[in-house]
Formats: structure tokens, C-alpha cells, sequence
């Protein structure tokens, strides 16, 4: 298996656009998560998915940030308008149902917002 | 109040026993603790998740007191590669059983 697979690794935009990270999980695991890292927040969850559907997005900053997960191998993360506090490495982890605990994480996408 | 408390650095020499303990005063009693390791521009990797007690696997052990309030991570002989960020990650109570990372310690191996 590939492992987790995002997409782009890297995005530099300007202030104001949208931006979208895209994540494909390993397949057969049916729980998702998208991730912020920061030096000042740390690891922060702003999302979750189990069978692709939504089930925390207590994490999720503000209406500017939306994710979907249309199907079982594929999740978007979208951010508009962005703006440079939005900057970070994003990152999509997927799990098998119940063990949540044991995510297995892609490579990130570190946004730099201008 | 912190949700979970790590020392946020430890130094080391290659073949020393390092231990890296994790506090988590309100952890929900069913769930796993758990620890990841991460290097530099990579994700958090799994290393060991335990419940209670002592758990060892090729890579590290995890102990867990009775009272499941912290768990030590401890990692026999290192060397330089295991150098990097190590996270534990647990439920929270206070926050619906949340899974939450700490904040993570960073561990230098030096020569």
C-alpha cells in the first residue's frame, strides 16, 4: 500500500485565495482526519470522518475553512478566502474504524499564505 | 488547564535509556494511550499504544501506573536517528473522549 497520499506537498498562495489540499487514505480504513501543525498550536485535529461522514469538526477555525469526503478514498480540505495566519503543514491521517488511536499519517502539506 | 503535559525537550547520548513521561489527569478510562514519533518534515508515525500496566514492542516500552494519570514512554539505547518529536496521544474526558496530541518533547541524541 502507498500509505496516505496528499496532495499538493507543497502550496504558496496570496492572501485572499482559495486553496485546496487534497488527501487520498489507505485503503480499507474508513476513519480520516485532517490536522494543522504549527509551532505555536501543535498538533491541532480539525476534522473527523467515519464512513464519510462528518463527525467532529469542533476544530475547524472558522466558516472559511470546509472540508468534504465525497467517498470512502478521497477528501478535500478548502480554505477561502486565506489569509498568512493560515499558514501550516496540513495533515490528512486515516485509521481503521475503532482504532482511532493508530492513525497512520500522510506526508503533509505546508501552505505558506503570502 | 493543560489537556496533557510533556517536557517540551530531553537530551541524550547514543546508548543511554531515555524516558519521556506524559501527565493526563482526565484521560477516559476505556480508551488506549498512545505514542507517535516525528521526524522532520514527515507525518507523526505510531510507535506503541498500551492500556495499562507495561507494554513492549521492538521499538520502545510504554508503563502506565494503576491510575492511568501519566505514562512513560521509554526508549532503551538510543542512537542519533531517534532523534526527533515524540507525542503521546490519549481521550480526554472533559472533551467527549476526544483524541488529543500533547504538545510533544523533542529528543536530541547526541554523539
Amino acid at each position: 500500500d502507498a500509505g496516505v497520499i496528499q496532495s499538493p506537498r507543497h502550496e504558496v498562495t496570496e492572501m485572499g485565495q482559495e486553496v485546496t489540499l487534497r488527501c487520498k487514505p489507505i485503503s480499507g480504513h474508513n476513519s480520516l482526519f485532517w490536522y494543522r501543525q504549527t509551532m505555536m498550536r501543535g498538533l491541532e485535529l480539525l476534522i473527523y470522518f467515519n464512513n464519510n461522514v462528518p463527525i467532529d469538526d469542533s476544530g475547524m477555525p472558522e466558516d472559511r475553512f470546509s472540508a468534504k469526503m465525497p467517498n470512502a478514498s478521497f477528501s478535500t480540505l478548502k480554505i477561502q478566502p486565506s489569509e498568512p495566519r493560515d499558514s501550516a503543514v496540513y495533515f490528512c491521517a486515516s485509521s481503521l474504524s475503532g482504532k482511532e488511536n493508530e492513525q497512520f499519517f500522510g506526508p503533509g502539506t505546508r501552505l505558506t499564505v503570502l | 488547564l493543560a489537556k496533557t503535559t510533556q517536557p517540551i525537550s530531553m537530551d541524550s547520548y547514543e546508548g543511554q535509556e531515555v524516558n519521556i513521561t506524559c501527565s493526563h489527569n482526565n484521560i477516559a478510562t476505556n480508551d488506549y494511550i498512545t505514542w507517535y514519533q516525528q521526524f522532520p518534515s514527515q507525518g507523526p508515525r505510531f510507535i506503541i499504544q498500551g492500556y495499562k500496566t507495561k507494554v513492549t514492542n521492538e521499538v520502545a516500552s510504554l508503563f502506565i501506573p494503576a491510575d492511568r494519570k501519566s505514562s512513560t514512554l521509554s526508549l532503551p539505547r538510543v542512537s542519533l536517528s531517534d532523534t526527533a518529536v515524540y507525542y503521546c496521544l490519549v481521550a480526554i474526558l472533559e472533551y467527549g473522549n476526544k483524541l488529543v496530541f500533547g504538545a510533544g518533547t523533542i529528543l536530541r541524541v547526541k554523539s
